[in-house]
């Protein structure tokens, strides 16, 4: 079955820059969704179609993705950045849909 | 606006069955498909399976057939989860959610609360 690979853990200093990765086999081939999820809350879609924003994310959000890598840039960290994020694809070999295993952002 | 109201939280006990519900409201609740997910104390995202409510077509991933079933009454808008006799490691707080559009790869884009479902003896 198709497996989606991300880091544990990223630290970030606030105003920096955080990348996500989320590793899977021809990744680039698919389109991979992120979802931000904060303690308490359920997920909420960040970015879509590999780098689509939905209303209300802001631009310092992006994504990109290619060969074996998906990526979620958050650009000039903040606190309120501070959560678990999890990359999610569906797998048209089996019809299913796959999240990764989730990363948690810690703001330094 | 679209809502995802789901059923409040459950305590059990090991052998009893359970089914939760996950009602869709401001769109049209047979034309889009509903997912269960869950995620385990203290773990990441499990997408359990899947339902389109037009038609009743499931699709479940491999870890959860078997275990769960997942149907809908789409004469009230509702999706529902039920397990026919809990184990301690079906503690979690199980998720709704609805893609944006009928196309397998298109995203979540609206969730549940959560339900919470503990199973202890």
């Amino acid at each position: 079955s198709y497996v989606l690979t991300q880091p544990p853990s990223v630290s970030v200093a606030p105003g920096k820059t955080a990348s996500i990765t989320c590793g899977g086999d021809n990744i680039g081939g698919k389109n991979v969704h992120w979802y931000q999820q904060r303690p308490g809350q359920a997920p909420v879609v960040v970015i879509y179609y590999d780098s689509d924003r939905p209303s209300g994310i802001p631009e310092r959000i992006s994504g990109s993705n290619s060969g074996n890598t998906a990526t979620l840039t958050i650009s000039r960290v903040e606190a309120g950045d501070e959560a678990d994020y999890y990359c999610q694809v569906w797998d048209s070999t089996s019809d299913h849909r796959i999240f990764g295993g989730g990363t948690r952002l810690t703001v330094l | 606006e679209v809502q995802l109201e789901q059923s409040g939280a459950e305590v059990k006990k090991p052998g009893e069955s359970l089914k939760i519900s996950c009602r869709g409201s401001g769109y049209s609740f047979t034309t889009y498909w509903i997912a269960w997910v869950r995620q385990m104390p203290g773990k990441g995202l499990e997408w359990m399976g899947i339902i389109y409510p037009g038609d009743s077509d499931v699709r479940y991933s491999p870890s959860f057939q078997g275990q769960v079933t997942i149907s809908a009454d789409k004469s009230i808008s509702t999706a529902y989860l039920q397990w026919s006799s809990l184990k301690a490691s079906d503690t979690a707080i199980y998720y709704c959610a609805r893609p944006s559009a009928y196309s397998s790869s298109s995203p979540f884009d609206y969730w549940g609360q959560g339900t919470l479902v503990t199973v202890s003896s």
